[in-house]
């Protein structure tokens, strides 16, 4: 049972599109995650907020850009898509301060195709 | 600087046999140490975590993992495996003081042969 929600799951879009991938969870998390994994691959953080209007570029530099509005909402946006944008996109959340050490839950992910 | 290292890229076992999945770490203090599991086109699911206290940890589906810090290894374990265990497993890796989002290990993917 999620509490937090990607849209869409499967995304297959041209070059030079713009779209954004959608990330809300249920929980009242104030920490958000983005993360970046290629296929069985490992897991980079690209995008993190600690709270509304809070927002932090991650290990892994992107082109992608995130905005932070409502506490259950944390979208990603690429202006301009690429074929080097094909990934899958993890969204998560965490809690406050002393419930985060419970981990993060992650949502289902959106695989992203740039043709 | 915090990092997750997982040595083997897959792990073979054969079912009812032990498991034994590893990671070592690297952090600038104490850390908070997890173990996610992904089957195919899923999310990460939530195994277990070590913060502080006993070094044996247990967690879902039967899985368990011994935080050793001389060694800073976090193995995850289980005594039986299942073929419905085969999956990819992570390790996380964050520093227990200031605000850190998680480092996340390459990865092992686990087969279970039945």
């Amino acid at each position: 049972e999620a509490d937090i929600y990607q849209t869409p799951r499967y995304l297959v879009i041209g070059t030079g599109k713009k779209i954004t991938l959608e990330c809300s969870q249920t929980m009242g998390h104030d920490k958000m995650y983005w993360y970046q994994q290629d296929p069985g691959m490992e897991l980079h953080l690209i995008h993190y907020s600690y709270g509304v209007n809070s927002t932090e570029k991650g290990d892994l530099s992107s082109e992608s850009t995130v905005s932070r509005i409502r506490t259950e909402h944390f979208p990603l946006t690429l202006e301009s898509a690429r074929p080097s944008h094909t990934s899958q996109y993890l969204c998560a959340s965490s809690g406050s301060l002393d419930r985060e050490i419970y981990g993060y839950t992650f949502g289902s992910g959106t695989r992203l195709t740039v043709v | 600087a915090q990092s997750v290292a997982q040595p083997e890229d897959q792990v073979n076992v054969a079912e009812g046999n032990p498991l034994t999945v590893k990671c070592t770490y690297s952090v600038s203090g104490n850390p908070y140490l997890f173990w996610y599991v992904q089957y195919p086109n899923r999310g990460l699911q939530f195994l277990l975590k070590y913060i502080t206290g006993d070094n044996l940890v247990k967690g879902s589906y039967g899985f368990e993992a011994e935080f050793n810090k001389s060694q800073t290894s976090f193995h995850l374990k289980k005594p039986s495996a299942l073929v419905s265990d085969s999956a990819l497993y992570f390790c996380a890796v964050r520093v227990s003081t200031g605000r850190r989002a998680l480092t996340f290990g390459s990865g092992t993917r686990l087969q279970v042969q039945p």
